[in-house]
């Protein structure tokens, strides 16, 4: 098992804070997802980077893949209420079929 | 693009009775298809893969025999929770996986379906 350790686990901040959540392992992947969950819902996908030192900016929304491949940060600018959620990673490993999921970050925007 | 549906959302059923919960691609064909289980406020934890036109692959200490899994086509995959007890409930989310370069491939996933075993 390909193990995907998140922290922070939890975080609540005030809207407009910034914010990073961070994805590392000790195994490589060929590429890495992250995704987003509402309760109730299933998970929605934001980004995958595929490339070690790759960065994708979505709107306020900042993913970078380590030189490594071992690990992902997701970085947030001025959060808002509606990004409130569960973040998650996800690797996949090379030739593997699935995905591995990340233990996830569980995060709180107050207005 | 990319949108994969689950039925039911929600379903209540007594112990002992069996529920079949449907995934499909609605805009993609998916020749494999995953169950994850999640617990509140956890992460996923894959049950199983399902390749269509043959066997599913069941993760270690998941039941094959309690959670049968059907790929019939290639937009369609089914999962069938036999005898339900209580320790069943719980929310389960199928994902249809796409093809990508590089190695890369994406999941998309259903919005989920919570069983409540009572």
């Amino acid at each position: 098992t390909q193990l995907l350790e998140q922290s922070p686990q939890f975080l609540s901040i005030q809207e407009g804070e910034n914010l990073t959540v961070y994805c590392n392992s000790s195994s490589v992947f060929s590429s890495l997802q992250w995704y987003r969950q509402e309760p109730g819902e299933g998970p929605v996908l934001l980004v995958t980077v595929v490339t070690g030192g790759e960065v994708k900016k979505l709107k306020r929304l900042t993913f970078q893949f380590g030189d490594a491949r071992k690990d992902s940060s997701l970085h947030i600018t001025a959060a808002q209420t509606g990004d409130t959620g569960l973040y998650l990673c996800a690797g996949g490993g090379t030739g593997a079929n699935n995905l591995f999921f990340g233990t996830g970050t569980r995060l709180t925007v107050i207005p | 693009g990319a949108v994969v549906s689950q039925h039911p959302s929600r379903v209540i059923c007594k112990s002992g009775t069996s529920v079949k919960i449907e995934c499909r691609s609605l805009d993609f064909q998916a020749t494999t298809m995953f169950w994850y289980r999640q617990f509140p406020k956890q992460s996923l934890m894959l049950m199983a893969t399902s390749n269509e036109g043959s066997k599913a692959t069941y993760e270690q200490g998941v039941e094959k025999d309690k959670f049968l899994i059907n790929h019939a086509s290639l937009t369609l995959s089914t999962l069938t929770v036999t005898s339900a007890h209580p320790e069943d409930s719980s929310f389960y989310i199928c994902s249809a996986r796409t093809g990508g370069g590089w190695g890369a491939y994406e999941q998309y996933f259903g919005p989920g379906t919570r069983l409540t075993v009572t």
